[in-house]
């Protein structure tokens, strides 16, 4: 079945601490995005790959880094600049960029030592 | 922010009764989406309204669009205890911009 595949479902970081999460989708879209959703938030965008070897940044993308240099990947870093990561990550994929809809990963859940 | 705002932020009712939840935004759009999120789950897309249009169904879903309001509707109609999720509208602004979500609403259907 295709769909997008997110790993770990569980991510503990300790203080100084870079941590990947990873985002996988077999379902041959160009544009991939990454969210964060905070209890009870709706989701805020942290970045977003219209295609392969490009990206922008979103509304919170300070803290964060991502590289989109496989068309099926899209994998996030939370680096120890992110003071405040406990958080709901999500990541979505769409045929293409513009105005379609997403399909979304079962998502990792990020919390501090 | 152009963040869209649902309404209410909860509902809760009981099962084979219907369930409305409201979304309004703020400037033009070329669409509206809507998505299901179960609890701990990705959102799972609905239906999309484009803005030309003025009611979509999709089995038990009635969506309707407003465009001099500014506003659309979510009609789940003869709910079920599985309706039980939080429901977000999701805004394609016009112009090459990313979808905005809104905080959604939570709605609890009652066995």
């Amino acid at each position: 079945d295709g769909g997008i595949t997110q790993s770990p479902k569980y991510l503990f970081r300790k203080e100084g601490q870079n941590v990947t999460l990873s985002c996988e989708q077999n379902l041959n879209h160009d544009a991939m995005y990454w969210y964060r959703q905070d209890p009870g938030q709706g989701l805020r965008l942290i970045y977003y790959s219209q295609i392969v070897n490009d990206f922008q940044k979103g509304d919170i993308a300070e803290g964060y880094s991502v590289s989109r240099e496989k068309k099926e990947s899209f994998p996030l870093t939370v680096t120890s600049a992110q003071k405040n990561p406990t958080a709901f990550y999500l990541c979505a994929s769409s045929i293409e960029w513009e105005h379609q809809p997403q399909h979304f990963g079962d998502g990792t859940r990020l919390s501090i030592l | 922010s152009q963040q869209g705002e649902e309404d209410p932020q909860a509902l809760s009712i009981q099962e084979g009764e219907n369930a409305t939840m409201n979304c309004s935004y703020k400037t033009s759009i070329n669409n509206l989406q809507w998505y299901r999120q179960n609890s701990g789950r990705g959102l799972v897309h609905l239906i999309l309204i484009r803005s030309n249009e003025r009611e979509k169904h999709s089995g038990r879903l009635r969506v309707t669009l407003d465009t001099s309001k500014k506003s659309s509707s979510l009609l789940i109609t003869a709910s079920r205890a599985a309706d039980t999720a939080s429901y977000f509208c999701a805004t394609v602004y016009s112009g090459n911009t990313p979808l905005v979500f809104g905080k959604g609403t939570r709605l609890s259907v009652i066995a």
